[in-house]
């Protein structure tokens, strides 16, 4: 069975500041694909990036940023210079890599809620 | 960019009400899912449906149904309703794929969710 565990419940910090968010997931798959989501206030998840288990490079968008550690079976989430908007509730997630044309769902971890203060 | 819209942003029902919700893509996606989000609890999986017409269980799909008659429209039914049913309920949008490293594929687009109060 496949796990995500998001074990920071609620992190704040001041604006400017740096933040990192963990992620740890659990498959027997071999090929499998890892996720972040944000969800502000509105409700609405908003997709934010899409990992491949074959491609460890790690991402940088802005001031987004993504480890991936196959080896720890990390994917943890950096945020730079943070900013108020980007308080939200960010959810990993990983779903298998199919074919076939079948259809399966996202498990998700329970959401890190990010608070940043002015 | 894709769309997904649900039909209702709040809801509130009576328990035994016959509860719809309806979700709506505009991309031409196979694949729909309906999922529930609870404090605490994440978000899990009630049913998903690789097309038309199809229903697959998720991880949660007592108390609940689907439907699928067109491509673009997955609706969930609560046949009757109950207290343990208040949740946030959201849907979400796949194009089907098969692997590989296709940036479009295998990424779900959700709506803005469905509060659903039952009272």
């Amino acid at each position: 069975a496949q796990k995500v565990t998001q074990a920071q419940t609620e992190i704040s910090v001041v604006e400017k500041e740096d933040v990192t968010l963990d992620c740890v997931y659990e498959t027997r798959d071999t090929t499998y694909y890892l996720f972040w989501y944000k969800q502000p206030p509105s409700g609405e998840l908003v997709f934010l990036i899409r990992r491949n288990s074959f491609d460890e490079q790690n991402e940088i968008s802005g001031r987004y940023s993504w480890n991936f550690q196959k080896s720890t079976s990390s994917f943890n989430f950096t945020i730079t210079a943070s900013q108020v908007v980007d308080s939200a509730v960010y959810f990993c997630a990983l779903s298998e890599a199919y074919s076939g044309g079948g259809a399966d769902g996202l498990t998700f971890g329970k959401g890190t809620h990010l608070i940043i203060q002015p | 960019d894709v769309k997904v819209t649900q039909s209702s942003r709040y809801l509130v029902k009576r328990t035994g009400e016959k509860v719809f919700l309806e979700c709506v893509q505009d991309m031409d996606h196979e694949n729909m899912f309906w999922y529930r989000q609870d404090p605490g609890l994440g978000l899990r999986l009630i049913y998903f449906s690789y097309d038309v017409k199809m229903k697959e269980k998720g991880d949660i799909p007592e108390g609940y149904s689907v439907s699928r008659e067109k491509k673009e429209r997955f609706s969930l039914i609560l046949e009757s309703a109950s207290t343990n049913q208040t949740s946030m309920y959201l849907c979400a949008s796949r194009l089907k794929g098969f692997g590989g490293t296709e940036l479009a594929k295998n990424i779900q687009y959700f709506g803005a969710g469905t509060r659903l109060s039952v009272l």
